[in-house]
């Protein structure tokens, strides 16, 4: 049973875009959450944690936590061609528990020149 | 930055033969893990370990086996390999328990049973 779930699946948007990316948990012991990304060919890379409700951003990237429905999204403004990969959701329970973080199946984006 | 090497990174196994997969870290983390990625299914915990001389069952543990000589190594160890054991194989390192901190993934290894 896939426990994070992530939406849409694929992504075009246009350089210059803004791309905006979801991921649910149906746990509601995960409260954790990672994005990574991955390129073609590599391993993933973390992009950004959010443990917290509300905004984090970093750079183009920001990441936008709702603890009570378990909804996470990322919103990557003023989108470049480098930014086209497979972005993953990971999610874990709170720091004490020791669990590990579970993966979403990913959405890819594409950004169009 | 962390750095998490994997070998072979890529690999043609015979059904039923038997397949090891390594990797090493010069992090000094405690924790390291195997991953495998399928389309369709995105990234699922095979085994980890938080310490030498000890692994965990993740959530798909079936026909792997895994082996932590040190802190540096850990390896993924396929006895039987089998058609459905197709994939690409991650390793990851954390440096503390994995619900608080960022995993840092090698470059995988893509393994092709015959």
């Amino acid at each position: 049973q896939q426990k994070v779930q992530q939406s849409p699946e694929s992504l075009s948007v246009p350089e210059g875009g803004m791309a905006s990316l979801n991921c649910t948990s149906s746990d509601r012991n995960f409260q954790y959450f990672w994005w990574y990304r991955q390129h073609s060919g590599e391993g993933p890379k973390a992009l950004m944690s959010i443990f917290s409700d509300g905004d984090k951003k970093e750079g183009r990237f920001t990441a936008h936590l709702n603890k009570a429905s378990l909804h996470v999204s990322l919103h990557i403004r003023d989108s470049q061609p480098s930014d086209s990969a497979l972005y993953f959701c990971a999610a874990s329970e709170p720091s004490n528990s020791g669990t590990y973080q579970r993966f979403g199946t990913g959405t890819k984006l594409q950004v169009v020149p | 930055e962390a750095a998490v090497t994997q070998s072979p990174r890529s690999k043609v196994a015979v059904t039923g033969g038997k397949v090891t997969l390594s990797c090493h870290q010069t992090n000094n983390h405690d924790y390291m893990y195997w991953y495998r990625q399928d389309t369709g299914h995105g990234l699922r915990l095979i085994h980890y370990s938080y310490v030498a001389d000890s692994t965990e069952k993740g959530d798909i543990p079936d026909g792997y086996k895994a082996s932590r000589p040190s802190q540096e190594n850990f390896s993924l160890i396929l006895e039987l390999a089998s058609l459905s054991q197709t994939a690409v194989y991650f390793c990851a390192s954390s440096e503390g328990r994995p619900s608080g901190n960022t995993l840092y993934f090698g470059e995988g290894s893509r393994l092709i049973v015959v």
